[in-house]
C-alpha cells in the first residue's frame, strides 16, 4: 500500500485562486516532499520540509507538516494556467529503509 | 549542461520481447531509481542502486532487470516474464547514498506491448 496518500483526486479552479492539496500518511517519517508531474513528463522537485518542520514557504508555494496528525498540505496562492498538473507528495519513512514512497496524486486543473 | 536523459520517449514491443530502456546522467549522483507509472497513478519503485555495481529491488522488480556498470548510466530491461508492461518508466537519480533525499528526474520512456 502507498505511503501517502493524496486529497482530493482531482481539483479544478479558477485563475488567481487558491489551490490546497493534503497528504496523509501512516508511519513516522524523517521528511516530506512534494513534487509536480506535467501531463506525460518526469516530476520536478517543488519542496522538501523535515520532520522538525511545521511550516515552509517557496514562491506561491506553501507547505505544513503535522507530524501528529501525519498529514501535510500544499498551497498554491494566486494559481496560474501554467500550475495545471499533478502533484505528488513524496514521504521518506523510518521503517521503509529511508526509500520515497510516492501518493496517487492530485489532478489540478487551473482554467483561464 | 547537466541532467537526467531518458531513451527512447516512446518504445513499442511485441509481446515475448525483452527490450531495454536507457537512463544517463551527469548529475555526478552515486545513487539511481527506476519507477513505474500507470495512467492516473502514483510512481512505484522497480529497482535501486546506490553505488557502481550494486542494485536492489523495489516494490515491484518481478520481470524487471537492471544493471549499474557505470556511475552515469542505470539501464532497465523489461523481460517477456512482466505480465503487463505497458506502463510509463521514469528513472531518477539522487546525490548522496543517504536514500529519501531529493530525486532528480528524467522526462520518461512510454512503453506499449503490442
Amino acid at each position: 500500500s502507498q505511503q501517502g496518500e493524496e486529497d482530493p483526486q482531482a481539483l479544478s479552479i479558477q485563475e488567481g485562486e487558491n489551490a490546497t492539496m493534503n497528504c496523509s500518511y501512516k508511519t513516522s517519517i524523517n521528511n516530506l516532499q512534494w513534487y509536480r508531474q506535467n501531463s506525460g513528463r518526469g516530476l520536478v522537485h517543488l519542496i522538501l520540509i523535515r520532520s522538525n518542520e511545521r511550516e515552509k514557504h517557496s514562491g506561491r508555494l506553501r507547505v505544513t507538516l503535522d507530524t501528529s496528525k501525519k498529514s501535510s498540505s500544499l498551497l498554491i496562492t494566486a494559481s496560474r494556467a501554467a500550475d495545471t498538473a499533478s502533484y505528488f507528495c513524496a514521504t521518506d519513512a523510518h521503517n521503509a529503509g529511508n526509500m520515497l514512497t510516492f501518493g496517487g496524486g492530485t489532478r489540478l486543473m487551473v482554467k483561464p | 549542461d547537466g541532467g537526467i536523459t531518458q531513451s527512447p520517449k516512446y518504445l513499442f514491443r511485441k509481446e515475448g520481447q525483452n527490450v531495454t530502456l536507457s537512463c544517463e546522467q551527469n548529475l555526478n549522483h552515486d545513487a539511481m531509481y527506476w519507477y513505474r507509472q500507470d495512467p492516473g497513478q502514483g510512481l512505484r519503485l522497480i529497482y535501486y542502486s546506490q553505488i557502481v555495481n550494486d542494485f536492489q529491488k523495489g516494490d515491484i522488480a518481478e520481470g524487471y532487470s537492471v544493471s549499474r556498470e557505470k556511475k552515469e548510466s542505470f539501464p532497465l530491461t523489461v523481460t517477456s516474464a512482466q505480465k503487463n508492461p505497458t506502463a510509463f518508466y521514469l528513472c531518477a537519480s539522487s546525490p548522496r547514498t543517504a536514500l529519501g533525499d531529493t530525486q532528480y528526474f528524467g522526462p520518461g520512456t512510454r512503453l506499449t506491448v503490442l
